[in-house]
């Protein structure tokens, strides 16, 4: 199975501040057909998960542009440009290239 | 509306069997693989199962391979979880979830809880 580690495990960040999540796979998300199948969830408290981002950069229809994805092969990011309190949450990496498909432990995002 | 309405779920003794469903609604069912993901009380999220847009293939995580099995209805846009010999670690909220162009897991169900408690 493929492991994906999240750093850090928890981020303390303030109002209007930049916040970034790494997420490193012990092998290469690379498919066999060129693409690279990461995902980035979110998920508020008492709710479900929710899509932000896939294949390591599109954003989702209807998510902030203060998300942004990046990275390659084994190591990504997510960035957010500047925190609002409804960015309080989970954030998960998951990665879709090869089943099982896996995530990382998660990333919670607090006001400091 | 993009929607996935899940039903099923409860508390069940350890070595019994439960069903959880899914009905989808808002976009074209068959054209779509379906995901089964859970989340085990204060964890994370461990993806459990997928079918294919048409059933022809199925995948398992270890955890719940052969005693879980995962099938869909195409003509009713249902996708259900047949879950057998059900053990206290198999507790956790299960979300029904599509599966998106680009592998994206694009449409999450609210999730419905099963406990497994003696």
């Amino acid at each position: 199975d493929v492991v994906m580690t999240q750093t850090p495990l928890s981020s303390p960040v303030i109002i209007g501040q930049p916040a970034s999540i790494s997420c490193r796979s012990r092998q290469s998300l690379v498919h066999s057909d060129g693409n690279t199948y990461l995902n980035w969830l979110q998920q508020r408290p008492g709710q479900p998960p929710r899509l932000l981002i896939y294949r390591i950069s599109n954003r989702v229809s209807g998510v902030p542009e203060r998300f942004s994805g990046s990275g390659a092969g084994t190591d990504f990011t997510l960035k957010i440009s500047r925190v609002e309190v409804e960015d309080v949450g989970v954030y998960y990496c998951m990665q879709a290239t090869q089943f099982p498909w896996t995530f990382g432990q998660g990333t919670r995002v607090e006001i400091k | 509306q993009l929607q996935l309405v899940q039903s099923g779920g409860g508390v069940v003794q350890p070595g019994r069997s439960l069903r959880l469903s899914c009905a989808a609604s808002g976009f074209t069912f068959r054209n779509h693989g379906m995901h089964w993901v859970r989340q085990a009380p204060g964890k994370g999220l461990e993806w459990v199962a997928v079918i294919w847009y048409d059933g022809s293939e199925k995948y398992y995580a270890d955890s719940v391979k052969g005693r879980f099995t995962i099938s869909r209805d195409n003509s009713k846009n249902t996708v259900d979880l047949q879950m057998n010999s059900l053990r206290v670690e198999d507790t956790a909220v299960y979300y029904c979830v599509r599966w998106g162009p680009d592998r994206a897991v694009d449409i999450w169900g609210r999730g419905t809880m099963v406990t497994v408690s003696p």
